[in-house]
């Protein structure tokens, strides 16, 4: 247990569906994350929030939607998705921003399917 | 920004030294390097961090030449439970944004 849960594991859905991401951490961390991992590729951040303030957006399209309720509280809603969209979305949390002595720790993922 | 550079898959068996070496190139002043190791179905989660020479901890050493152009993460005496994916990350400062390069990870293979 990394003190970061993640709901659900699983997710299939249509591409017509809307559907949310939950993450929740226990660690009183300040920075929260969305990654996406896809085969083969690195991971990919898509969002940062910190004190609930969205700091960053990497270019990510406008089919994810992330809300930020209080610091301890992350999700991402899905709405059109596309089969590309497919891969196995992680949350993380930091203490503050992540880099030195800001370690990430990382909830187990949800796996979305997408048809 | 920087990109990283690891190894796709390396093969040990148990017992051995495990050394994974990650390239940077185009690290910047202020950056640090983190390894994350990450098993089936789970988060990655952190191993090690440092900055130049050598850091060591419970369950790994980093080495990281002066030119900081590439890291070593060093696993003494790899079990079977350390097979896993190994990622390499450094971290960049943009702006006021800090970009999280993530590398494409080294799958540890341990064999009996």
């Amino acid at each position: 247990e990394t003190g970061v849960t993640q709901t659900p594991r699983h997710l299939v859905m249509g591409m017509t569906n809307k559907k949310s991401l939950k993450c929740e951490q226990h660690l009183g961390h300040n920075a929260m994350y969305w990654y996406k991992q896809s085969a083969k590729k690195p991971l990919e951040l898509m969002f940062v929030y910190n004190f609930k303030e969205q700091t960053e957006n990497n270019s990510v399209p406008s089919r994810f939607s992330p809300e930020c309720p209080n610091s301890s509280h992350l999700f991402l809603h899905l709405h059109t998705l596309q089969p590309e969209d497919s891969a196995l979305y992680l949350c993380a949390s930091s203490q503050g921003p992540a880099g030195r002595y800001n370690e990430q720790f990382f909830g187990p993922g949800t796996r979305l399917t997408v048809l | 920004l920087a990109k990283t550079t690891q190894p796709i898959s390396m093969d040990s068996y148990e017992g051995q030294e495990v050394n994974i070496t990650c390239s940077h190139n185009n690290i910047a002043t202020n950056d640090y390097i983190t390894w994350y190791q990450q098993f089936p179905s789970q988060g990655p989660r952190f191993i090690i961090q440092g900055y130049k020479t050598k850091v060591t901890n419970e369950v790994a050493s980093l080495f990281i030449p002066a030119d900081r152009k590439s890291s070593t993460l060093s696993l003494p005496r790899v079990s079977l439970s350390d097979t896993a994916v190994y990622y390499c990350l450094v971290g960049q400062n943009a702006g006021n944004n800090r970009k999280l390069i993530w590398g494409l990870g080294t799958s540890l293979a341990v064999n009996p």
